[in-house]
């Protein structure tokens, strides 16, 4: 079955410490994002991209980084300088970047700072 | 710039009530629209698009939505609700930009009454 898979689904960290979420995806899409979600709120896009080897800042892209090297994988890594990164991540990728194309999602990561 | 306002962050409904949650976008350009559902602790699955081929949309799990122009909106409704249909739903529109994204609206969610 195609789809995206994300791991893992919870995630601990102490503070002060980086961490990579992982995303992967078997749609042969090109377009891959980053959202974030918070209680309550609408989802808030971190990152994008459109191509291999190239990505671009979302809304909220401060104290993330990403990286592109395959189609497939587009691995979010969560800084120490993020100053609030306990939320809920969520993955999606699309067929193209024309205006009609829908995203797929992944089920999303818990990642809980402490 | 492109927005989506969801009216109502919560909505509940008896079972076999209607539905209808409340979605009104801002456009200055010909809009591409979409409804999300959202089960608690899951990614995004898409219910339904609008790309102007038909004002009225049919979506996944008897669920539709009418595009109407001359009010910016984008309802979503479905004739009769099931208890399986609490869930936080997400309308969404196209951001024309140098690549595509969505914007998402805040959330509606839905709770069904016994």
């Amino acid at each position: 079955d195609g789809g995206i898979t994300q791991s893992p689904k919870y995630l601990f960290r102490k503070e002060g410490q980086n961490v990579t979420l992982s995303c992967e995806q078997n749609l042969n899409h090109d377009a891959m994002y980053w959202y974030r979600q918070d209680p309550g709120q609408g989802l808030r896009l971190i990152y994008y991209s459109q191509i291999v080897n190239d990505f671009q800042k979302g809304d909220i892209a401060e104290g993330y980084s990403v990286s592109r090297e395959k189609k497939e994988s587009f691995p979010l890594t969560v800084t120490s300088a993020q100053k609030n990164p306990t939320a809920f991540y969520l993955c999606a990728s699309s067929m193209g970047t024309g205006e009609s194309y829908e995203q797929y999602f992944g089920p999303g990561t818990r990642l809980t700072v402490t | 710039a492109q927005s989506v306002t969801q009216l109502g962050s919560h909505v509940s409904v008896s079972e076999g009530a209607l539905v209808l949650l409340r979605c009104n976008y801002s456009s200055s350009v010909p809009p591409y629209l979409f409804w999300y559902v959202q089960y608690p602790n899951q990614g995004l699955q898409l219910l339904l698009k609008y790309t102007s081929a038909a004002t009225l949309v049919k979506g996944i799990n008897d669920f539709e939505a009418e595009f109407k122009k001359s009010e910016t909106s984008f309802h979503l409704t479905k004739p009769s609700a099931h208890m399986s249909d609490a869930a936080e739903y997400f309308c969404a529109v196209t951001r024309y930009s140098s690549a595509s994204k969505i914007i998402f609206g805040s959330g509606t969610r839905l709770s069904i009454r016994p």
